[in-house]
């Protein structure tokens, strides 16, 4: 079946530093690629996206591109800001259809804080 | 607009007993899916609704756990006979349709069975 795996961390970095967690996946056809991020007492958001290969997701500062050829989608960030603490979870979507279409498959999170 | 909404937020119950949560998800969304977020399992996938329709239950950890969706809105997941280790915080989401939309998650509800 479909899985995901993420650096678990925790990460601890200083403000301004440069932000990798890597994610790769097993999925079988062409699945979408997701990050989320839940902050501390908030629900999970939709940080980026990529919906196909080498397509790149971009956001608040954040990216990810979609490697079929290394089954990766890792998450880059150049400068964290402390507001970026929170935890980053890497998911993907089935894309063959049936019956499992659309249903997310999550990695482990990853904790990120972020020292001033 | 308003976004997915749970109730109730929290919920602490005795083993034994039975437990329903609710999902009102995002006005004109078609589809609405259940997780779960546990320490133990992180975050995995219960069931999803097609308007009322469930075409993928593989995720529901036991037959204690059921789902349903009347009127193509409002979802509530019922378990019985609660036990420890359904402890967790259950999430809601919603999306426009069953594709690669984005999925909107709710607050969740946790989920306590002492």
């Amino acid at each position: 079946g479909d899985s995901v795996t993420q650096m678990e961390g925790p990460v601890t970095l200083s403000e301004e530093a440069f932000l990798t967690i890597n994610c790769t996946y097993t999925a079988t056809g062409y699945p979408s690629l997701f990050w989320y991020v839940q902050y501390p007492g908030e629900g999970l958001q939709l940080l980026l996206k990529a919906t196909k290969a080498d397509d790149k997701g971009s956001n608040k500062g954040f990216e990810a591109t979609y490697r079929k050829e290394t089954t990766s989608f890792h998450l880059e960030k150049g400068s964290v800001q402390v507001s970026d603490s929170a935890v980053y979870f890497c998911a993907l979507s089935d894309n063959t259809g049936g019956t499992s279409y659309g249903k997310l498959t999550f990695g482990q999170g990853t904790i990120l804080t972020v020292h001033p | 607009g308003a976004g997915v909404s749970q109730s109730p937020s929290n919920k602490v119950t005795e083993k034994g007993k039975d437990v329903e949560l609710r999902c009102d998800p995002i006005s004109g969304h078609t589809a609405l899916y259940w997780y779960r977020q546990s320490l133990g399992q992180g975050l995995e996938f219960l069931i999803y609704f097609q308007g009322n329709s469930a075409p993928d239950k593989s995720g529901l950890p036991s037959d204690r756990f059921s789902a349903e969706r009347t009127g193509g809105s409002v979802s509530t997941l019922t378990i019985q006979r609660t036990q420890q280790e359904d402890s967790a915080v259950y999430l809601c989401a919603s999306s426009f349709w069953v594709t690669t939309d984005t999925q909107y998650f709710g607050p969740g509800t946790r989920l306590t069975v002492l």
